[in-house]
């Protein structure tokens, strides 16, 4: 079945980049997503990728897919302590409109 | 727009009593989905609508719990009888068949405390 399997835990030191990684089941997903989620809030759309795209970037954010190896990761650069949160890796499930398949979600921890 | 919105934020309740959580979805958006979310299983999906019919229930827990969704802009989620294990944060999302990314928009959640 569908999964997408992500580390829990993440540390790093401010203004150094984070690398979040994901690994995902269906090669038929079209679009991935990242989510954030702050303490205390629901979960807000970072940013996506096409399937037939590498790379996009935006801002301090980049994003990189592999296909062939299923491998989706979030890179954050100059990491600052307000980009502490969870972040989530989705798929967009391939035969079920409209439903998502979520990660356990990466606790990213940025001390000064 | 306001967002999805969901009530109420808090809620603490003793064990036993019925538990109903309301979610109002983006105007427009035809896909409503329910969350659980617990630090052991992470973020769980419960159930998910279309046009106000449900099509995937199969993550309700138990039959402790249902959803119902009237209207195209009103759900419930109830459980009767809460159980401790209850507790969790409880996210309501919508999302629109028209939307060509499938962007799913979360609402700021319920806390359910079960004593």
């Amino acid at each position: 079945g569908e999964d997408v399997e992500q580390s829990l835990f993440l540390s790093v030191r401010e203004g150094d980049s984070s690398v979040i990684n994901c690994t995902y089941t269906d090669s038929s997903s079209t679009y991935l997503y990242w989510y954030k989620q702050e303490p205390g809030a629901g979960l807000q759309l970072l940013t996506y990728i096409f399937s037939n795209m590498d790379m996009k970037q935006d801002q301090r954010l980049t994003v990189l897919l592999n296909k062939k190896d299923k491998h989706l990761s979030l890179r954050i650069a100059d990491t600052q302590t307000g980009d502490s949160a969870i972040y989530f890796c989705a798929e967009r499930s391939g035969n079920q409109g409209g439903k998502l398949i979520f990660g356990q979600g990466t606790e990213l921890s940025v001390k000064p | 727009d306001a967002g999805v919105i969901q009530s109420p934020r808090h809620e603490v309740t003793e064990m036993g009593q019925e538990v109903t959580l309301r979610c109002k979805p983006i105007s427009g958006h035809d896909y409503l989905f329910w969350y659980r979310q617990t630090m052991m299983r992470g973020l769980e999906l419960l159930i998910y609508f279309n046009n106000n019919v449900p099509i995937d229930d199969s993550g309700m827990p138990e039959d402790r719990f249902s959803a119902k969704m009237p209207n195209a802009s009103f759900s419930t989620l109830k459980i009767q009888p809460s159980e401790p294990r209850d507790s969790a944060v409880y996210f309501c999302a919508s999302t629109s068949s028209l939307s060509r990314t499938d962007t799913q928009y979360f609402g700021p959640g319920t806390r359910l405390t079960v004593l």
